[in-house]
């Protein structure tokens, strides 16, 4: 079974601009979600889909930050514009709905580490 | 809102011994609770799940304990390896009807050969 891919690894920016991170979840997993780690922090949720539409985004800066799942599969994270406090790992994660899954957990990808100069 | 604590922040240790990492949490309503795993430049990768029904749960040499009315989970390594080093999460699923993680910020662990 595949991994949750996200892309890219890592990317390097100036502050006042755009970036665009992508995640495409486990097959079948209704549920994604994104998250910003900052160094030495654990993860915080920026939002979670199920299937297209928006569960949680509470803790989104909607004024900088927007997220998509239009076809309820892949999803694009953007930061426009960039401030040097972005410069973070954002980690995608997905699961299934809650009762149909046997190990009622969340599958990471690897991250894509942001720098903001 | 539910809070994450996790001691110590960091931990250095030799070889084959056995060692104890701590999380506590402010709300004891949660629906499970779980402890990661997360390499440098890598995503978290699940050790073990406690149901909040649950006392405890084992794994090779990883055992967790949920004390839920206290807001207290451990992990316990036995025979520390130096494989073993890595930063170790612990988070709250205090979701009803979908997973909401709560992280705390973690124990980097190292183990000395």
């Amino acid at each position: 079974e595949a991994g949750v891919a996200q892309s890219p690894r890592y990317k390097i920016i100036e502050k006042r601009q755009s970036v665009a991170f992508w995640c495409n979840p486990i097959s079948g997993h209704a549920t994604l979600y994104w998250y910003q780690q900052i160094l030495g922090q654990g993860p915080k949720l920026l939002i979670q889909f199920q299937n297209n539409g928006v569960v949680d985004d509470s803790q989104l800066p909607k004024d900088r930050f927007s997220a998509e799942r239009l076809k309820g599969v892949d999803s694009t994270l953007k930061i426009q514009p960039a401030k040097l406090e972005d410069s973070a790992v954002y980690l995608c994660a997905s699961s299934l709905v809650r009762g149909l899954a046997i190990q009622e957990t969340q599958y990471f990808g690897p991250g894509t580490r942001l720098l903001v100069l | 809102k539910q809070e994450v604590t996790q001691i110590p922040a960091a931990l250095s240790v030799p070889e084959g011994e056995n060692l104890v990492l701590n999380c506590s949490f402010t709300d004891s309503a949660i629906y499970n609770l779980q402890w990661f795993r997360q390499d440098p430049g890598k995503g978290l990768t699940s050790l073990l799940l406690i149901q909040s029904s649950q006392r405890e749960q084992t794994s090779g040499r990883l055992n967790a304990s949920l004390d839920k009315s206290s807001g207290r989970s451990t992990l316990y390594i036995a025979a520390s390896q130096p494989g073993d080093s890595a930063t170790y999460l612990c988070a709250v699923d205090s979701g009803a009807g979908s997973y909401q993680l709560t992280f705390g910020k973690g124990t980097k662990l190292s183990v000395i050969p």
